[in-house]
């Protein structure tokens, strides 16, 4: 069945770092790829989100890119802030758009 | 513009007791509703999903119940609590479209004690 991995955490940066957090995932067909960001003690924010392959999807310096080659849509920033302090969940959608799949979360913490 | 709903924000509850939590959805119409469950540190478990009013598909076996009496409410249930019932819930919804995203609630913190 359909499914996403991503990078086990936490991860801790310093204050302008390059941040990366691999996914990578697994679906018939042509899902659609989101990234999801949650603040301590709040729902799920979405961050960005891409629907069709070589697709980037971008919001607040963060980007992504869906990989259909390598099955993956890594979120990227090129210098991080102490305010992007948060978990962040990769996710999909299959063909009929129903069903999400998550991955498990990756705590990032940035220190100044 | 859309918004959800989901009240209360946090609950306490001894085990045994019943459990209601309510989710409404303002601003779109036949919306897709969900119920998630976040434990402690991990990730997201999908409990239930409507795509329709009286229409609920269950993901997890358990003492759970949903219903959806109205096109943009969700009602997550519990006849009676366990303390594995712990945990952040969230209500999400998503519009039709194959590509729409999910939208979350802000959750509720329940504590079974």
């Amino acid at each position: 069945g359909d499914s996403v991995t991503q990078m086990e955490g936490p991860v801790t940066l310093s204050e302008e770092a390059f941040l990366t957090i691999n996914c990578t995932y697994t679906a018939t067909g042509y899902p659609s790829l989101f990234w999801y960001v949650q603040y301590p003690g709040e729902g799920l924010q979405l961050l960005l989100k891409a629907t069709k392959a070589d697709d980037k999807g971008s919001n607040k310096g963060f980007e992504a890119t869906y990989r259909k080659e390598t099955t993956s849509f890594h979120l990227e920033k090129g210098s991080v802030q102490v305010s992007d302090s948060a978990v962040y969940f990769c996710a999909l959608s299959d063909k009929a758009g129903n069903q999400f799949y998550f991955g498990t979360g990756t705590s990032l913490t940035v220190i100044p | 513009s859309q918004t959800i709903h989901q009240w209360p924000a946090t609950l306490v509850q001894p085990v045994g007791s019943p459990l209601s939590l309510e989710c409404t959805v303002e601003g779109t119409s036949n919306p897709n509703l969900y119920w998630y469950r976040q434990a402690a540190g991990r990730g997201l478990q999908l409990l239930f999903y409507s795509v329709g009013i009286g229409q609920i598909s269950s993901e997890v076996p358990q003492n759970l119940s949903a219903s959806r009496p109205q096109d943009r409410q969700f009602i997550l249930s519990s006849k009676k609590l366990l303390l594995s019932d712990s945990g952040f819930y969230l209500c999400a919804w998503r519009g039709q479209s194959n590509n729409s995203p999910l939208h979350f609630g802000n959750g509720t913190r329940l504590t079974v004690t």
